[in-house]
């Protein structure tokens, strides 16, 4: 298993840019998460889904979409790049772990490192 | 809303000496409650968990505490070496609930000196 990817590594934008963050699993995981990590910051959540076709927001959901049209993949969109928004990102999933014994540990994936000029 | 208190932000102990890391959640229906490592320029990763139904869990030189009825949870390292350095997060997830939303702490910074 290849686990959770993201795509790309690094991005620079210009302000006003527009572009997705690529985030896929082959987990088979229900739930999917986008956080970003500003300099000696914490983990803050941007928007998650527990399941194809739902969505919901995180703490910090404004200046982004996010739709989760198949269980595997989980796009996260900027819509007008901010400088605000220069920050890591990570994407995460797990099961929803409601059963008594389902793992219910969270995979990240590598991170891209976005730089909005 | 939820929330979760990570203390102490920063913290330096001798090689071989023990750290602990202590946490503090506010929803009640929290019932998951995982620790991360995280390494530099890498993404988290789960170091040890613990349920809601168990009060001590121990894997190796690491242990999680539990105390639920005060809301705590703490991380413990033994017999610490240079290679435990990092930052550790910790986290609540309210499976009884039905939000599924991981709540993490703000991190701590972990230096051991050699």
């Amino acid at each position: 298993n290849a686990g959770v990817t993201q795509t790309p590594k690094f991005q620079v934008l210009k302000t006003g840019q527009s572009m997705t963050l690529q985030c896929a699993q082959d987990m088979n995981h229900e739930y999917m998460s986008w956080y970003r990590q500003d300099p000696g910051m914490g983990l803050r959540l941007i928007h998650y889904s527990v399941g194809a076709g739902i969505t919901d927001q995180g703490e910090v959901p404004n200046g982004y979409n996010v739709s989760r049209s198949t269980t595997e993949d989980f796009p996260l969109r900027l819509l007008s790049a901010a400088p605000s928004q220069t920050s890591v990102y990570f994407c995460a999933s797990s099961t929803l772990g409601s059963g008594r014994d389902r793992n219910n540990e969270q995979f990240f994936g590598p991170g891209t490192r976005l730089t909005v000029l | 809303g939820e929330n979760v208190e990570q203390h102490p932000s920063t913290l330096s102990v001798q090689e071989g000496d023990s750290a602990v890391i202590k946490c503090t959640y506010s929803d009640s229906a929290s019932n998951y409650f995982p620790w991360y490592k995280q390494e530099l320029g890498k993404g988290p990763q789960l170091i040890i968990d613990i349920r809601s139904n168990v009060g001590e869990k121990k894997d190796q030189r690491i242990a999680v505490t539990l105390n639920k009825t005060a809301k705590h949870f703490s991380l413990h390292i033994t017999e610490t070496q240079p290679e435990d350095s990092a930052v550790y997060f910790c986290a609540a997830r309210g499976l009884a609930s039905g939000t599924y939303k991981y709540i993490f702490g703000t991190g701590t910074r972990l230096k051991v000196l050699a």
